[in-house]
């Protein structure tokens, strides 16, 4: 299958703590973000999404926070499994309204440790 | 409710050929994307489709084109392949309205020899 995982930045945590994933968006003009996991050999899968307005939002066992001032976006998985390894996206919208055109971020590899 | 589907899964091509991609969205939604996945790099965005135009496109060559059928479905055709356009091609499905979350399929591993 697609191995996503060469030469991306990585998190190795135990089963059971927490994660924290974090990225760095690149236009202070980008009003909406998403979260995607991507599972070798399979496309990215929807986690949780957050608009500009707002500074938390909070999923099943998943929460975003955006930081609009510094251009940070994190995500934190609560009680991490090894279900959860896998290449975590951000990504943002700064097309202003016109369009759905997402610019994706380098990803991070999430690998845990049972 | 069937997701977002991609045909074929797999496809080898030489330098020089053509080929096409295909794509259904998700039940319910009229907009498809099309993205291009280098091998440990994030998705790159190539054309958005609705109302069966091209609405916005990223930056690639005029080699890469699509359509959009009336059912909402798509294809990406590549021209000339060349060997870099080697990734994992994705299609994303939304409704057109703005901020709607994009979901994708599987993609479409193209391996051009």
């Amino acid at each position: 299958g697609e191995n996503v995982g060469l030469h991306l930045p990585t998190l190795s945590v135990q089963e059971g703590d927490n994660s924290i994933i974090n990225c760095a968006y690149s236009n202070s003009a980008s009003d909406y973000f998403i979260w995607y996991k991507q599972e070798s050999g399979k496309g990215p899968q929807f986690i949780i999404d957050i608009r500009s307005n707002m500074d938390k939002r909070q999923g099943q066992r998943v929460t975003v926070l955006l930081n609009k001032t510094v251009k940070h976006l994190s995500l934190q998985i609560a009680a991490t499994q090894p279900g959860d390894s896998a290449v975590y996206f951000c990504a943002e919208n700064n097309a202003g309204g016109a369009t759905n055109k997402l610019i994706f971020g380098t990803g991070t590899l999430l690998a845990v440790q049972p | 409710d069937a997701g977002v589907t991609q045909s074929p899964t797999h496809l080898i091509k030489t330098r020089g050929q053509q080929v096409t991609l295909r794509c259904s969205p998700k039940s319910g939604h009229d907009t498809v994307s099309w993205y291009q996945q280098a091998l440990g790099q994030g998705p790159q965005f190539i054309f958005q489709y609705y109302e069966e135009e091209e609405r916005q496109r990223g930056n690639f060559p005029d080699r890469f084109s699509g359509h959009q059928f009336p059912n909402y479905s798509s294809e990406l055709n590549v021209n000339a392949l060349l060997l870099g356009d080697s990734a994992l091609y994705l299609c994303a499905s939304s409704l057109r309205l703005y901020n709607s979350p994009l979901h994708f399929g599987n993609g479409t591993r193209l391996t051009v020899t």
